[in-house]
């Protein structure tokens, strides 16, 4: 089964600290996604990365940056948090999707951010 | 542009009543694939269904079925003789897959309360 880990499911953060969000995926999958989960909006893509070192701008990627060192990890990085990221984030990861296939995701439980 | 519009917020139903998710998508591409994904309390998503444009047959898996119909843009979803199990969020999804890179659109989710 596809697995898609993140580090920590829930963290406590205050304004203007550096936040590291983890995530690892065990299928060798090329694609990998951060999503950000907020009532009533959604799932919103923040960052997308194809290929190693490779990383691509979602529909909100305004405070945030990612990092792609190995193919399996995808980092989000939160410069310096602020109460309006507070929300779920979600870690994702697809093969490549070739003719006939359709990108099917596969998610990681989420990590809930509260700043402070 | 690319949409999907879940218009239903909440619904609450009695167990063992049928119910229907609705989901609206709006595309210019002629090749896409749609997506339903449940969202259960533990926050991982979980992949349901996928559905090529070309491909406009009703599906059925057990108690789940999926209706696509093209000429009103809709992927409906409908859960017979619902349980307390199927209580969770879930999204209707689109990828287009003629332009560019391939991302997820999600809707802003349906939460469904299946009360005994």
């Amino acid at each position: 089964d596809v697995k898609v880990t993140q580090s920590s499911r829930y963290l406590v953060k205050r304004t203007g600290e550096k936040v590291f969000l983890e995530c690892v995926q065990d299928m060798d999958h090329e694609n990998m996604f951060w999503y950000r989960q907020d009532p009533g909006l959604g799932l919103r893509l923040i960052y997308f990365s194809y290929d190693v070192k490779m990383k691509e701008k979602g529909d909100i990627p305004e405070g945030y940056s990612v990092s792609r060192e190995k193919k399996e990890r995808f980092s989000l990085i939160l410069e310096s948090a602020s109460t309006n990221q507070t929300s779920m984030y979600l870690c994702a990861s697809s093969p490549l999707a070739g003719a006939g296939d359709g990108g099917e995701l596969f998610f990681g439980e989420g990590s809930r951010l509260t700043v402070l | 542009a690319q949409k999907v519009t879940q218009a239903q917020t909440e619904i609450s139903v009695v167990e063992k009543e049928d119910v229907t998710l609705d989901c609206v998508y709006e595309t210019r591409d002629t090749t896409y694939y749609l997506f339903w994904y449940k969202q259960p309390p533990s926050g991982e998503l979980v992949f349901l269904i996928r559905r090529n444009s070309f491909d406009e047959q009703n599906e059925i898996s057990g108690r789940y079925s999926w209706n696509f119909q093209k000429s009103t843009s809709s992927f409906n979803f409908t859960i017979t003789a619902s349980q307390v199990v199927d209580s969770a969020v879930y999204f209707c999804a689109l990828i287009m897959m003629n332009t560019g890179f391939q991302k997820l659109v999600f809707g802003t989710g349906t939460r469904l309360l299946v009360s005994p």
